[in-house]
C-alpha cells in the first residue's frame, strides 16, 4: 500500500516567515501534486512535478520532488494572511492509473 | 461553465437510511472520481470511473456503490448508512489519467446518526 506522510499536521506562523512542508513516502510516485483547500471548498491544484530533482516555483511557492520521486517539498517565502488553508500533497502510483493517493494535509495558519 | 457541481450539500441520515449523492461535470471528461475526507486523513479514493458506463474500487469502497450511466455524471449511493460514514464528501474530474488535473466540487457534508 503506497503512502505519503505529510509534517507537519499544523502550523501557525507570523506574516512575513518562511515554511517549508514535506511530503514523503517509500514507495516511488509517477507524478506529484500539491493542491490548496480552502474551508467548505473542495482543493484547487497548486502544481504537477513528474521528474526527479525538478524544482517549479508559482511566485512566491517553490516545489521540489525528489530525485528517487519519493518525495516533495512545498516552501512558502514571506508567507501572507491568504496563504492560509490546507495544503495537500498527492501522488499518482508508478503505475500511473489516475487514481490518487493523498498525504494527510497540513493545517497552515499565517498571522498578521 | 459550472466546472464539478455536487448535490447536495448538507443531509443528515439515520442509521440504515439510504442516499445518492450525485455530481455533475460540464468538461466533458472522461474520468471521474468520489473522495472522502476525514480529520486528519487527508483524501481517500471510494471509486472512480474511466469513462461512461465503467466503474471501479478505490481504497475505502465497502459500503457504497457507484453509477456511470452518463459521461456527465457520477452517482455515489449509500444502501445502508452508518455512523462511520459521516463525512465530506468530494466528487473530482479529469480529461485523462496520471499527471492530469483533477477539478474537484464542493463537497457534500454527510452525518449518519
Amino acid at each position: 500500500t503506497q503512502l505519503l506522510e505529510q509534517s507537519p499536521q499544523f502550523l501557525s506562523i507570523q506574516e512575513g516567515e518562511n515554511l517549508t512542508v514535506y511530503c514523503n513516502s517509500s514507495s516511488v510516485f509517477s507524478s506529484l501534486q500539491w493542491y490548496r483547500q480552502e474551508p467548505g471548498e473542495g482543493p484547487v491544484l497548486l502544481v504537477t512535478v513528474v521528474t526527479g530533482g525538478e524544482v517549479k516555483k508559482l511566485k512566491r511557492l517553490t516545489f521540489q520532488f525528489g530525485d528517487a520521486r519519493k518525495d516533495s517539498s512545498l516552501h512558502i517565502t514571506a508567507a501572507q494572511t491568504g496563504d492560509t488553508g490546507l495544503y495537500l500533497c498527492a501522488g499518482d502510483g508508478s503505475s500511473n492509473t489516475g487514481k490518487l493517493i493523498f498525504g494527510q494535509g497540513t493545517t497552515l495558519q499565517v498571522k498578521p | 461553465n459550472a466546472g464539478v457541481t455536487q448535490t447536495p450539500k448538507f443531509r443528515v441520515l439515520k442509521t440504515g437510511q439510504s442516499m445518492t449523492l450525485l455530481c455533475a461535470q460540464d468538461m466533458n471528461h472522461e474520468y471521474m472520481y468520489w473522495y472522502r475526507q476525514d480529520p486528519g486523513m487527508g483524501l481517500r479514493l471510494i471509486h472512480y470511473s474511466v469513462g461512461e458506463g465503467t466503474t471501479a474500487k478505490g481504497e475505502v469502497p465497502d459500503g457504497y456503490n457507484v453509477s456511470r450511466l452518463k459521461k456527465q455524471n457520477f452517482l455515489l449511493g449509500l444502501e445502508s448508512a452508518a455512523p462511520s460514514q459521516t463525512s465530506v464528501y468530494f466528487c473530482a474530474s479529469s480529461y485523462s489519467k496520471g499527471a492530469d488535473t483533477q477539478y474537484f466540487g464542493p463537497g457534500t457534508r454527510l452525518t449518519v446518526l
